[in-house]
């Protein structure tokens, strides 16, 4: 089935760990976005990525790294720099920019946990 | 810059009443696009509807329809007939100025009690 799959869906980390959060799509899209989710703050854009090679920071980018090398991979690096990086985050994608058609699909999350 | 307002954070309803969500949102530019989208307690986020700015006109789906005011900068939703699967987090969100990202607002929690 086609569709967006995170990974993985828990996670835990100390203090000082730097981990990866995985987002692969086999929808063809050219666009990828992470989103980051807080109780009662709605959804924040760390980065995207209108194309390979490419991406720009969100409003929330500082701690956070990507890449995207490949069309159909975009995964998210929380870095020890991320000061409160305890949330559950979302990656989607979009067959062009969201400006011109605005349905993004959206993975089922990882929530990551810092102890 | 863009803004969403949703204004209420938890909505209970009893099965069969009808609940509406309110969204106001805020930008400068004349050309936007509103949607809604659906987060089940699965996790991932489901898109319901686009309008652009220039269509004002109200939409029905089913039970859902939407109230598009731009006097008032509103882009209200209305479920009719609730049923327990309608429980869910409803985000309205906004694209504006042509770039490429939305804007979200906080979500409405809606719980459906049978």
């Amino acid at each position: 089935d086609g569709g967006i799959t995170q990974s993985p869906k828990y996670l835990f980390r100390k203090e000082g760990q730097n981990v990866t959060l995985s987002c692969e799509q086999n929808l063809n899209h050219d666009a990828m976005y992470w989103y980051r989710q807080d109780p009662g703050q709605g959804l924040r854009l760390i980065y995207y990525s209108q194309i390979v090679n490419d991406f720009q920071k969100g409003d929330i980018a500082e701690g956070y790294s990507v890449s995207r090398e490949k069309k159909e991979s975009f995964p998210l690096t929380v870095t020890s720099a991320q000061k409160n990086p305890t949330a559950f985050y979302l990656c989607a994608s979009s067959l062009q920019g969201a400006w011109n058609t605005g349905e993004l699909f959206f993975g089922e999350g990882s929530r990551l946990t810092v102890l | 810059a863009q803004k969403v307002t949703q204004a209420q954070t938890e909505i209970s309803v009893v099965e069969k009443e009808d609940v509406t969500l309110d969204c106001v949102y805020e930008t400068r530019d004349t050309t936007y696009y509103l949607f809604w989208y659906k987060q089940p307690p699965s996790g991932e986020l489901v898109f319901l509807i686009r309008r652009n700015s220039f269509d004002e006109q109200n939409e029905i789906s089913g039970r859902y329809s939407w109230n598009f005011q731009k006097s008032t900068s509103s882009f209200n939703f209305t479920i009719t007939a609730s049923q327990v699967v309608d429980s869910a987090v409803y985000f309205c969100a906004l694209s504006a100025g042509g770039n490429n990202r939305l804007a979200f607002g906080k979500g409405n929690q809606v719980v459906v009690i049978p």
